[in-house]
């Protein structure tokens, strides 16, 4: 079985700044997808970037970029130019690309506070 | 374009009550799930359909059952509700498991 593990329960960031958040995940799959995930306060769960396993390049999202190191099993998520909106609780999520087998498997989530 | 469409929102049951937590999508997606999210913990998957007539467990199925009878509607239902089944509950549509959208959550507190 698939785990995700986010190691960093709570981070911080000023305004403007650049933070990371980290995830490692375990898996014996070769093929996979795995995703970062923002929750604000209201609770909905928001698409941030998408990456796949087979792609070595990095995936970016205007602000959002992760560092993918397939080897080590990390996926960071890298946020520039932190704005006050980015305050959430963000999840790292692994999926298998399997067919038919669109299980998310989850980390625990780190709460990204911005410091005005 | 509704996306995918939870409700109720918000509910509260007493132990050994019934109830179905309904989901619904409007675009035509083939995969659909069931979340739950407690504190300090990410998203569990209850069940899953990856189409009409076709379900399966996820990691936490016990009391809940599930159906698809149809490719927009993933009813999930508590058949006899307890204490542990208190959290928030997401659905989630894909056409491909690539996008997954989530709906925006049903609260739902046992008493």
């Amino acid at each position: 079985a698939q785990t995700v593990t986010q190691s960093q329960p709570e981070m911080s960031v000023q305004e403007a700044e650049t933070v990371t958040l980290s995830c490692t995940y375990d898996t014996s799959e070769s093929d996979y997808y795995l995703f970062w995930y923002k929750q604000p306060p209201s609770r909905q769960m928001i698409l941030v970037i998408r990456q796949e396993a087979y792609k070595q390049q990095n995936a970016t999202e205007n602000r959002f970029s992760v560092n993918f190191q397939k080897a080590a099993k990390s996926f960071s998520l890298k946020i520039s130019d932190s704005q006050l909106g980015d305050a959430a609780m963000y999840f790292c999520a692994y999926r298998s690309a399997n067919f038919g087998n669109e299980k998310l498997t989850f980390g625990t989530g780190t709460r990204l506070t911005i410091i005005p | 374009n509704a996306g995918v469409t939870q409700t109720p929102k918000f509910q509260v049951l007493k132990t050994g009550q019934s109830m179905t937590l309904q989901c619904a999508q409007d675009m035509n997606h083939e995969y659909m799930s069931w979340y739950r999210q407690d504190p300090g913990m990410g998203l569990r998957l209850i069940h899953y359909s990856v189409g009409a007539g076709i379900t399966d467990q996820g990691e936490v199925p016990n009391g809940y059952n599930v159906s698809r009878s149809t490719t927009e509607d993933f009813p999930l239902r508590l058949l006899s509700a307890a204490p542990s089944q208190t959290s928030v509950y997401f659905c989630a549509s894909s056409r491909d498991g690539n996008t997954i959208y989530f709906g925006e959550g049903s609260w739902l507190t046992v008493v």
